[in-house]
């Protein structure tokens, strides 16, 4: 089982909103990744969580607040975003972040849409 | 960080063979070659990777040049299913960086009838 969910699947919030993107995986997974994907765009890496601390952060703005509570489990927070920032944000793990480890498989993605 | 240059799209006639190939002339010592597909804004799919040897499974082979700069995906027998935007993808795999993922703009495979 490679199964990496994410929910919500769509959400749409205000500008002034506070929201959260969860993500979850169960196969014993210990590096977790938040990428965020414009319309026909590759995805950018955002943030790495490699045994539930913060490895990589891709100079992401502060409204954006990762949280890596457990090995399975990562959030995204979500405060006072821009209509910019509308965008798929995918989740993906790794059983590692070094060599063989690195093969990151990706969850289906929460449609984000900021008004 | 290395950079992937790869075609924007690309046909391939159904049971043909799809070559994809991807420029990744920066390529540094300590980061790999991976391929994933990504279908209709799914999440991306992972194919296969490889270092300096050429890679097959059961989903593709993998051809990297001897001097690691490109590579070519090769899908035996494409079929309609195959259809997908293919992103090449230069991944760090030691040092503080590992695990950083640069994506090329990916290849639109569009495999015909």
């Amino acid at each position: 089982d490679t199964e990496v969910t994410q929910t919500p699947k769509h959400l749409v919030m205000g500008m002034t909103n506070k929201k959260s993107l969860k993500c979850e995986q169960h196969m014993g997974h210990r590096a977790m990744y938040w990428y965020k994907q414009k319309a026909k765009k590759p995805p950018e890496l955002m943030f790495v969580y490699s045994y539930e601390k913060l490895s990589i952060n891709e100079s992401v703005p502060s409204r954006f607040s990762p949280e890596c509570p457990n090995s399975s489990l990562l959030n995204l927070h979500l405060h006072a975003l821009q209509p910019e920032d509308s965008a798929l944000y995918l989740c993906a793990s790794s059983l590692g972040r070094v060599l063989a480890k690195n093969i990151q498989y990706f969850g289906a993605g929460t449609r984000l849409s900021v008004l | 960080d290395a950079k992937t240059t790869q075609p924007t799209s690309m046909d391939c006639a159904e049971g043909r063979a799809a070559n994809l190939p991807c420029n990744h002339s920066t390529i540094s010592g300590n980061e790999y070659v991976y391929w994933y597909r990504q279908i209709h804004s799914q999440g991306p799919q992972y194919i296969i990777h490889g270092l300096k040897n050429n890679e097959t499974n059961e989903m593709a082979s993998l051809i990297i040049t001897e001097d690691r700069k490109s590579s070519t995906l090769i899908l035996p027998h494409a079929t309609l299913r195959d259809t997908a935007v293919y992103y090449c993808i230069v991944r760090v795999h030691f040092g503080t960086n590992a695990g950083k993922s640069t994506f090329g703009d990916g290849t639109t495979l569009t495999v015909k009838p």
